[in-house]
């Protein structure tokens, strides 16, 4: 079964531009998760789709967003990219039950300059 | 709100050696507790997890953790490091679906 696969793999950027980030889950998987990484934060939660819907949310301004399709890929929109936004993007996918366990993606490396 | 340590942010240890990384949690119920392993550049890869039952829990590539609810610690353990596990290791509980994440801790492996 393949794994967990995002696009792309790198992104570069300027401030005030906006960036489309996507992940195609596990077959069969419902729930994706969204997680930002950063030396300085270390790994931190986004938020969470499941059957198209946010479930879960972090503690992170409006300029980040996501959704859903039906067939369970999941994009991620960052708009007015400050040079903190600079992180690797890791999306996560399982099952859907509350406890399931969660499968990483390789991550999109996004550069803010 | 639950949180996780990790208290050491990098381990040396000789190929061969035993290794020992330490992960403390605070939770108020029966913990969903993970070992994730992240070499440079790539994403997170499941070492092992633990959810109930057995408080020693077996996971890939010859890992162990222990579950020690009145030490709120679930140590990952493995008896003879190879070079290739230099790589660093998060720590993780399931919060209602989300993941919380100690701040990870680095390995290196020296021959």
């Amino acid at each position: 079964k393949a794994g967990v696969t995002q696009t792309p793999r790198y992104l570069i950027k300027t401030r005030g531009q906006q960036v489309t980030l996507s992940c195609s889950p596990i077959s069969g998987h419902r729930s994706v998760s969204w997680y930002q990484q950063t030396p300085g934060q270390g790994l931190q939660f986004l938020f969470e789709y499941f059957s198209e819907t946010q479930r879960n949310k972090g503690n992170f301004p409006g300029r980040f967003s996501g959704r859903q399709f039906s067939n369970s890929r999941s994009e991620m929109n960052v708009s007015t990219l400050e040079l903190g936004d600079s992180a690797l993007y890791l999306c996560a996918s399982s099952l859907g039950g509350f406890t399931d366990t969660q499968y990483f993606g390789p991550g999109t490396r996004l550069t803010v300059l | 709100a639950q949180s996780v340590t990790q208290p050491d942010i990098h381990i040396t240890v000789s190929e061969g050696a035993s290794l020992e990384l330490r992960c403390n949690y605070s939770y108020g119920a029966t913990p969903y507790l993970f070992w994730y392993v992240q070499s440079p550049g790539q994403g997170l890869q499941l070492l092992l997890k633990y959810f109930s039952g057995d408080t020693l829990v077996q996971g890939i590539k010859g890992f162990e953790a222990e579950f020690k609810r009145s030490q709120s610690s679930f140590n990952l353990r493995k008896p003879s490091v190879h070079w290739s596990d230099a790589a660093e290791y998060f720590c993780a509980v399931n919060q209602g679906g989300k993941l919380i994440f100690g701040q990870g801790t680095e390995l290196s492996v020296k021959p």
